[in-house]
């Protein structure tokens, strides 16, 4: 069971927006920024966002993250077949003392 | 540009030590930045096993506490994990990779992953 609660999929159709939420408590994401990553089938996850929306070198601004109170989101516009990958948001949780990981959501590009 | 290349045992007796290492090329260890480890079950999502800095400080989930160890060898530029008395459920893709700066502890760069079983 994953500190950090999302849903195991979702999917949208080439050229839509879709988003990915990644609920946590007090404790993580309210308190601390999450991070987003891309994990593309047999490779190491990539990260995408960190901290208040911010994009490594080499990320698309088709990728943005917000967060509301105990929630945060990921935000993929303009989808591509090449965007097909599990994505997982993860934080810092401040009463556990580690770092926690959402269990995924397979994103299917349809 | 920054690399991470882990090494080490593919497999693992039930009840010894999991021994990996992290050779880090493109940036220095001693100059900064906090390097943990991470590992993924087949078809499962991602834990947090430890970082360390390059003095030697280190922080481990506490799920895993009691059995991690890692260490840091500045002069070859590598980070080293130890996981004691595994089980059939330490098998896993370990990860090693860079925590960035930021509140949220991001991971920037990754290893590509060393699958490690746990079977007799």
């Amino acid at each position: 069971q994953s500190v950090l609660t999302q849903p195991p999929s979702v999917s949208a159709a080439p050229g839509q927006t879709v988003t990915i939420p990644c609920s946590g408590t007090s404790s993580n994401v309210e308190k601390n920024y999450v991070s987003w990553y891309q994990q593309l089938p047999g490779t190491a996850p990539k990260l995408l966002i960190y901290d208040r929306n911010k994009r490594p070198s080499g990320i698309p601004d088709r990728f943005s993250g917000s967060k509301s109170g105990t929630s945060a989101t990921l935000g993929i516009t303009g989808l591509q077949t090449g965007d097909e990958a599990d994505y997982y948001c993860g934080t810092w949780d401040s009463f556990l003392s580690a770092v926690v990981f959402g269990g995924g959501t397979k994103l299917t590009v349809l | 540009q920054v690399q991470l290349q882990e090494s080490g045992p593919g497999l693992v007796k039930p009840s010894e030590t999991l021994s990996l290492t992290c050779a880090v090329s493109g940036y220095s260890i001693s100059s900064g930045y906090y390097w943990g480890w991470i590992r993924q079950p087949p078809g499962k999502g991602l834990e947090w096993i430890g970082s360390i800095y390059h003095s030697g400080s280190t922080y481990y989930n506490p799920s895993l506490k009691s059995r991690v160890t890692i260490s840091v060898d500045t002069s070859k530029n590598q980070f080293s994990l130890k996981l004691t008395s595994v089980t059939a459920a330490d098998t896993a893709v370990y990860y090693c990779a860079r925590v960035a700066l930021g509140s949220s502890l991001p991971f920037d760069y990754w290893g590509q992953g060393a699958l490690v079983t746990v079977s007799s």
